[in-house]
């Protein structure tokens, strides 16, 4: 058990609708990363959150959004979704210094039909 | 920019030795992960390496050679319940410090 906790663990959804993926990162973790995985891609990150302010930007969409809340826990926003927005998606916690590993949540598995 | 790379697949018998190689490409270097995924699950952390020479865990041993922009995880009496992808990623130095991932190599362990 990672620590990071994330909800939902499926998500199933129509093309053009909008999500909201949740996540709690580890006791004492100040940094939150989003990260989409699909089979042809491989783990592409998205966006970084630190104590609240967003430090960095990955490939992320101009449809997604994300955002931290005062106690840490983040959300991830997709909007308008496109059938090629299926992924697993994952959360990760870490406490931002540069030598330290993340940790990973469970996952939410979105299918867009 | 990154560029990593990792042999897709690799099969082993169990109880065998493997090695997983990763060579990448950065502008500025600070730190390389190796991660444990199982199909459908969270990455899980293995190893960190951030100066050169070899680090070892328990079965798993990972390495480092910063100028040759080279690393491998090194998987010992190999079991069953390793048969997963192993992702190596690096951190360049500079910015953010978010590490990038390669696509991983599919490891099958087989009787």
């Amino acid at each position: 058990d990672s620590g990071v906790t994330q909800t939902p663990k499926h998500l199933i959804t129509a093309t053009g609708q909008r999500v909201t993926l949740r996540c709690s990162p580890r006791s004492g973790d100040l940094s939150v990363y989003w990260y989409q995985q699909s089979l042809d891609q491989g783990l592409q990150f998205l966006i970084q959150y630190y104590n609240g302010e967003e430090r960095a930007k990955g490939n992320i969409l101009e449809r997604f959004s994300a955002q931290q809340f005062p106690d840490l826990h983040s959300e991830l926003n997709l909007s308008s979704l496109e059938l090629g927005d299926s992924a697993l998606y994952f959360c990760a916690s870490s406490t931002g210094d540069s030598n330290q590993p993340q940790h990973f949540g469970d996952g939410t598995r979105l299918s867009i039909l | 920019g990154q560029n990593i790379d990792q042999p897709t697949e690799m099969t082993a018998t169990e109880g065998a030795i493997v090695q997983i190689n990763c060579t990448y490409q950065t502008s500025g270097f600070n730190g390389l992960f190796w991660y444990q995924q199982h199909a459908g699950e969270a990455p899980t952390f293995l190893s960190y390496n951030v100066l050169d020479g070899l680090e070892e865990k328990g079965r798993f041993s990972s390495f480092l050679s910063r100028s040759k922009g080279y690393s491998y995880l090194l998987l010992k009496e190999l079991q069953m319940k390793d048969s997963a992808s192993y992702l190596c990623a690096v951190r360049a130095s500079g910015g953010s410090y978010i590490p990038t991932f390669g696509r991983g190599t599919s490891l099958i362990v087989h009787p």
